[in-house]
């Protein structure tokens, strides 16, 4: 079965702390995403990183860095993390371009910044 | 720019009546449009997709979805509501231009009532 695996479930950090989620797909996509989810906000695009070593800013990229150095991989940093940055964080990935494949989610991080 | 609108935070529904769960975008160009749904704690899952050709298309657990271009809508149907169909629930469009990521609405809670 194909996945798109995220590290942790929960994970509670620190003010100022530099926090790291890793997201891990096994179906060889060129595309990856990263989304926070926030009650009655919907799903909010982060980044996204459509080659290795490439990334692209997406609707909501302040206070947040992305790595790709890998295919499979794509890591989300927060620099120092704010309780305004307490959220469900979502990696998707996707093949090809032209958005016709629809993404495929990993099961979330529950973020919380105390 | 492109956006998702679903009106309705919440959608309530006897188990056995059927559903509509509401979604309308603005895109330029030739829209992409998928719902999805997420369980509690849970990431997003695939539940259908418009790419082109029937308006009506249909998808996992019994749901359809209508494309209707005047409107610019995509509502979520089923003819006969379950208990376990109660999730929250989300449209996203995109376009088959170049590196087009996926905007989402705001998403729908579903509560079926037995």
């Amino acid at each position: 079965d194909v996945k798109v695996t995220q590290s942790s479930r929960y994970l509670v950090k620190r003010t100022g702390e530099k926090v790291f989620l890793e997201c891990v797909q096994d179906m060889d996509h060129e595309n990856m995403f990263w989304y926070r989810q926030d009650p009655g906000l919907g799903l909010r695009l982060i980044y996204f990183s459509y080659d290795v070593k490439m990334k692209e800013k997406g609707d909501i990229p302040e206070g947040y860095s992305v790595s790709r150095e890998k295919k499979e991989r794509f890591s989300l940093i927060l620099e120092s993390a704010s309780t305004n940055q307490t959220s469900m964080y979502l990696c998707a990935s996707t093949k090809g371009t032209g958005g016709s494949y629809g993404y495929t989610f990993g099961s979330g991080t529950r973020l919380t910044v105390v | 720019a492109q956006s998702v609108a679903q009106p309705e935070d919440q959608v309530n529904v006897a188990e056995g009546n059927p559903l509509t769960v509401k979604c309308t975008y603005s895109v330029s160009g030739n829209p992409y449009l998928f719902w999805y749904v997420q369980y509690p704690n849970r990431g997003l899952q695939f539940l259908l997709k418009y790419i082109t050709g029937d308006n009506l298309v249909k998808g996992s657990y019994g749901f359809e979805a209508e494309f209707n271009k005047s409107q610019t809508s995509f509502h979520l149907k089923k003819p006969s509501a379950l208990v376990s169909d109660s999730a929250l629930y989300f449209c996203a469009v995109t376009t088959s231009s170049g590196y087009s990521t996926l905007t989402f609405g705001k998403g729908t809670m579903l509560l079926v009532s037995p």
